[in-house]
């Protein structure tokens, strides 16, 4: 069973900050993406990285998948109160039972303060 | 583009009723199609999937069900609910390892 550790669970910052989110694993994963959840909604796509050491920006969010590809990690620079939210990275199986298989950290409730 | 379509949104179900989610994918065939059960605030646990008409897999052994009748239509059941049912289920359209979901159906058994 693939599991992936997303850390921190709950993070309260002030507008302006910066934060990381981080997702770690000992399996490897061919793919992991990033999901914003807003309350009562789905989850929404906001990346997939593929390659090891992948680096991806999406204008202040900033995605990279670690060499090995079983972690990963979300900052954000100068958090705004818009990006309130819970965040999940999911990662994709690689082989065997797993593969396409999405598997869910436990998501990182973060709020910014204005 | 693919949209998926689930309803209702709430339902609020007395213990021992019966369960009927559904949930429509438009824009694409034969998609991979998922039921995931979310606690408040969490993450998301895989409760069934399919690759096709008549084909599903359950991840864990529960008081549910599901059933794809058609390409695109995918429905979560239950007989009897339990209390321990109520919570945010989602369904979702995965292709090339990534997902995409519907709106989502509170259910809180009461």
């Amino acid at each position: 069973t693939q599991l992936l550790e997303q850390s921190p669970q709950f993070l309260s910052i002030q507008e302006g900050e910066n934060l990381t989110v981080y997702c770690n694993s000992s399996s490897v994963f061919s793919s992991l993406q990033w999901y914003r959840q807003e309350p009562g909604e789905g989850p929404v796509l906001l990346v997939t990285v593929v390659t090891g050491g992948e680096v991806k920006k999406l204008k202040r969010l900033t995605f990279q998948f670690g060499d090995a590809r079983k972690d990963s990690s979300l900052h954000i620079t100068a958090a705004q109160p818009g990006d309130t939210g819970l965040y999940l990275c999911a990662g994709a199986g690689a082989g065997g039972t797993s593969y396409g298989k999405l598997t869910f950290g436990q998501g990182t409730i973060l709020t910014v303060h204005p | 583009s693919q949209t998926i379509h689930q309803w209702p949104a709430t339902l609020v179900q007395p213990v021992g009723s019966p369960l009927s989610l559904e949930c429509t994918v438009e824009g694409t065939s034969n998609p991979n199609l998922y039921w995931y059960r979310q606690a408040a605030g969490r993450g998301l646990q895989l409760l069934f999937y399919s690759v096709g008409i008549g084909q599903i897999s359950s991840e864990v052994p529960q008081n549910l069900s599901a059933s794809r009748p058609q390409d695109r239509q995918f429905i979560l059941s239950s007989k009897k609910l339990l209390l321990s049912d109520s919570g945010f289920y989602l369904c979702a359209w995965q292709g090339f390892g990534e997902a995409f979901f519907g709106q989502g159906t509170r259910l809180t058994v009461v």
